[in-house]
């Protein structure tokens, strides 16, 4: 029973364009959500998060939109580079506990 | 501030034996949280610590267990390990505050069971 899911296992975009990774999840219990950055062999680097009570939080060049009627959250990044090539995860987690449960992985490709 | 520390970065074992896992977390955190990566199963919880008890643990056989101590540094450890242990172990801490607070994760610990 996969509760977080990112159906798409890669994206490619070009540099100075947005990337938009997707995420939805099926258990209406989670509150609060995150998104990690992760290269091979190390652990996840963590980018932005967001609260169920917004449907926006903006840090630099990333956004998060939530979206909870739809269950479903997104990561813009705008504009895209190539140091951003890497696995993007999106991870949720429910009141009172550190617990994440995490997607499989979008792995996003931005070329020059 | 240093990250999250976790020892030894690489380590190779026999199937049968065991192995321990030492996670260090970034200086005033008091949760600590182990993971599982496998290319198979992704990113998969095991256990969360705080205060030195354990507050949760995920889907995983009894081998598989951890503590922390009093300065909030944590061990895993698998006993009578199985060719399905080999993964990447990540460790990751918060400040665990009365509201929401980021986790940070440390480098892991890959680990192959031959």
């Amino acid at each position: 029973d996969q509760q977080v899911k990112q159906n798409s296992p890669s994206l490619s975009v070009q540099e100075g364009r947005i990337s938009i990774l997707n995420c939805d999840y099926t258990n209406s219990m989670f509150d609060y959500f995150l998104w990690y950055k992760k290269y091979p062999a190390e652990g996840p680097t963590f980018l932005i998060s967001i609260s169920s009570i917004k449907d926006k939080n903006e840090d630099g060049r990333f956004t998060v939109f939530l979206n909870k009627s739809a269950k479903h959250l997104s990561l813009h990044i705008v504009p895209s580079q190539p140091g951003d090539s890497a696995v993007y995860f999106c991870a949720a987690r429910m009141g009172g506990s550190e617990k994440l449960v995490f997607g499989k992985g979008t792995k996003l490709t931005v070329n020059p | 501030k240093a990250g999250v520390t976790q020892t030894p970065r690489y380590l190779i074992k026999t199937r049968g034996q065991q192995v321990t896992l030492s996670c260090s977390p970034i200086s005033g955190h008091r949760s600590v949280s182990w993971y599982q990566q496998t290319p198979g199963q992704g990113l998969q919880f095991l256990f969360e610590y705080f205060s030195e008890t354990q507050r949760n643990k995920g889907n995983f056989p009894g081998r598989f267990s951890g503590r922390q101590f009093s300065n909030s540094r944590s061990e895993m450890n698998v006993s009578t390990l199985e060719l399905g242990d080999s993964a990447l172990y990540l460790c990751a801490s918060s400040l665990k505050l009365a509201g929401h607070s980021e986790q940070y994760f440390g480098p892991g610990t890959r680990l192959t069971v031959t």
